[in-house]
C-alpha cells in the first residue's frame, strides 16, 4: 500500500509568481484534502476535493485553487505569490469525506516566497 | 477566531511519567475529535479520536477525555516514552489548534 506523496518537497519562489503543488493520494482514497502550515502554527484548511469536485473550502482567497484527477491525484495551485504564503503545505487523503474520517497526510512541500 | 485551541505550546516530562495534554473547543457543532502526532519533516500521523457520544476512549497507552459541557479534551499518555516526543494537534472537523510540542526525558 502506497502512501500519500508529495512533490517537490522545496520550493524557491518570488513574490507575484505562480506555483503548482502535486500529491498522490493513498491507494483507494477518494478525497484530498490540503493545509497551509505556517511556523508555529497549526495546519489551516484550504479545500478538500471528493470525486474531483471541490467539497469544502477554507478562509482562502480565489488565487488558492486546486484539482483532483480520475486517479484521485490533485494539485494545489497559487496565483500571485505574496510573502505570507511561504509555509508548508500539506496533503492529505482518506477514503471518505465526513468528518469523522482519518486523514493521512503526506510529508509537505516546504514553500518560500522571496 | 481560533476554534480549536491548545494553550500550552510545549510540555516536558520525564519518561514513564503521566503526560496530559489539552485541548480547548469554541463550536458546539464538532462531533468528532482527533489527535495527530506530528514528528519533523513528516506529515501529522493519525494517534486516537473520540466521538461527542463519548467521554472517553482508550488506545494502549493513550487515553483521550472529553468533556463536552466544558468543551474540553485532553489526551493522556501513559507511561509516556522518549519516542513520544513530537508535536501533538486536536482537531475538529479539519480545523487543528496550533499543537503542543511534547519532550520525554529519558
Amino acid at each position: 500500500e502506497t502512501g500519500v506523496t508529495q512533490s517537490p518537497t522545496h520550493l524557491i519562489k518570488t513574490r507575484g509568481q505562480q506555483v503548482t503543488l502535486r500529491c498522490s493520494s493513498q491507494s483507494g482514497h477518494n478525497t484530498v484534502s490540503w493545509y497551509q502550515q505556517a511556523l508555529g502554527q497549526g495546519p489551516q484548511f484550504i479545500f478538500q476535493y471528493y470525486r474531483e469536485e471541490e467539497n469544502g473550502r477554507g478562509n482562502f482567497p480565489p488565487r488558492f485553487s486546486g484539482l483532483q484527477f480520475p486517479n484521485y491525484s490533485s494539485e494545489l495551485n497559487v496565483n500571485a505569490l505574496e510573502l505570507d504564503d511561504s509555509a508548508l503545505y500539506l496533503c492529505a487523503s482518506s477514503l471518505f469525506r465526513g468528518a469523522q474520517e482519518t486523514q493521512y497526510f503526506g510529508p509537505g512541500t516546504r514553500l518560500l516566497v522571496l | 477566531d481560533q476554534q480549536v485551541k491548545q494553550n500550552s505550546p510545549s510540555l516536558s516530562v520525564q519518561e514513564g511519567r503521566i503526560s496530559i495534554l489539552n485541548c480547548d473547543y469554541t463550536n458546539s457543532m464538532f462531533d468528532y475529535f482527533l489527535w495527530y502526532k506530528k514528528y519533523p519533516a513528516e506529515g501529522p500521523t493519525f494517534l486516537i479520536s473520540i466521538s461527542s457520544i463519548k467521554d472517553k476512549n482508550e488506545d494502549g497507552r493513550f487515553t483521550v477525555f472529553l468533556n463536552k459541557s466544558a468543551k474540553h479534551l485532553s489526551l493522556h499518555i501513559v507511561p509516556s516514552q522518549p519516542g513520544d516526543s513530537a508535536v501533538y494537534f486536536c482537531t475538529g472537523k479539519s480545523t487543528f489548534g496550533d499543537g503542543t510540542t511534547l519532550t520525554v526525558k529519558p
